[in-house]
């Protein structure tokens, strides 16, 4: 079973970047074929998928936040991160890493697998 | 993107009562490619159903979904103590994947 946990600063200042790290264990992320992704929640506006790398270096994203996010993968730490630029009040919200689901033969965009989730709060 | 309407918003019940909850797209669902999650106060969402009606490993019977196109749903037979909870619905059959807005099941 596959475990993911977040970690990063929980407070941001407006304009600056929100760096995120997920570690993964039980499983690697370079392995062929899986997909890795970040996925936050707002209180008042619910869940919303970031994007997602696979293949340690494919990367697709939301197009209504393309422009801001990076994500990225270090396979010798086993980890995957996010990078939001020029962040403002909007992007408080929990911070989730999620795992896709992929059966043998194919791979879908719903989640198996969550961190606990963090809370990133922008604030001056 | 396709949008997800959840209804009702909150479904107050007693434990072993029937739960139905609702989930309506704004446009047609491919390939009946509709999630289900529970979410604990606290705790990530924890995946229930996918595929419309296909149970996750280890989610009890009591847990169904149904539905295509644009109506799914998702029925609890027998509401547990540990099933008041809040339910997401999800579509990924189009890109962006989206999620609705949750109906809370609370204690009545």
């Amino acid at each position: 079973q596959v475990q993911l946990q977040e970690s990063g600063p929980g407070l941001v200042k407006p304009s600056q970047t929100l760096s995120l790290t997920c570690t993964v264990s039980g499983g690697s992320i370079s392995r062929d074929g899986y997909y890795w992704g970040w996925i936050r929640q707002h209180p008042e506006t619910g869940l919303e998928w970031i994007g997602y790398i696979y293949n340690s270096e494919s990367t697709f994203y939301n197009p209504s936040l393309k422009s801001r996010v990076t994500i990225s993968a270090d396979t010798s730490k086993n980890q995957f991160s996010l990078r939001l630029n020029s962040v403002t009040a909007a992007d408080t919200a929990i911070y989730y890493c999620v795992k896709e689901y992929c059966s043998p033969s194919n791979c879908y965009a719903f989640f198996d697998s969550w961190g606990q989730g963090t809370l990133v709060t922008v604030s001056s | 993107e396709i949008v997800l309407t959840q209804s009702p918003g909150t479904l107050s019940l007693s434990p072993g009562e029937r739960a139905t909850l609702s989930c309506r797209a704004g446009q047609s669902v491919r390939g009946r490619h509709l999630a289900w999650y529970q979410q604990k106060l606290g705790q990530a969402p924890r995946l229930l159903i996918y595929g419309a009606s296909t149970r996750a490993t280890g989610i009890p019977d009591r847990f169904s979904g149904s539905g295509s196109g644009t109506d799914f749903t998702l029925t609890i037979s027998r509401l547990e103590p540990e099933d008041f909870a809040v339910y997401y619905c999800q579509q990924y059959g189009s890109s962006p994947g989206t999620f609705g807005q949750g109906t809370k099941v609370e204690i009545k």
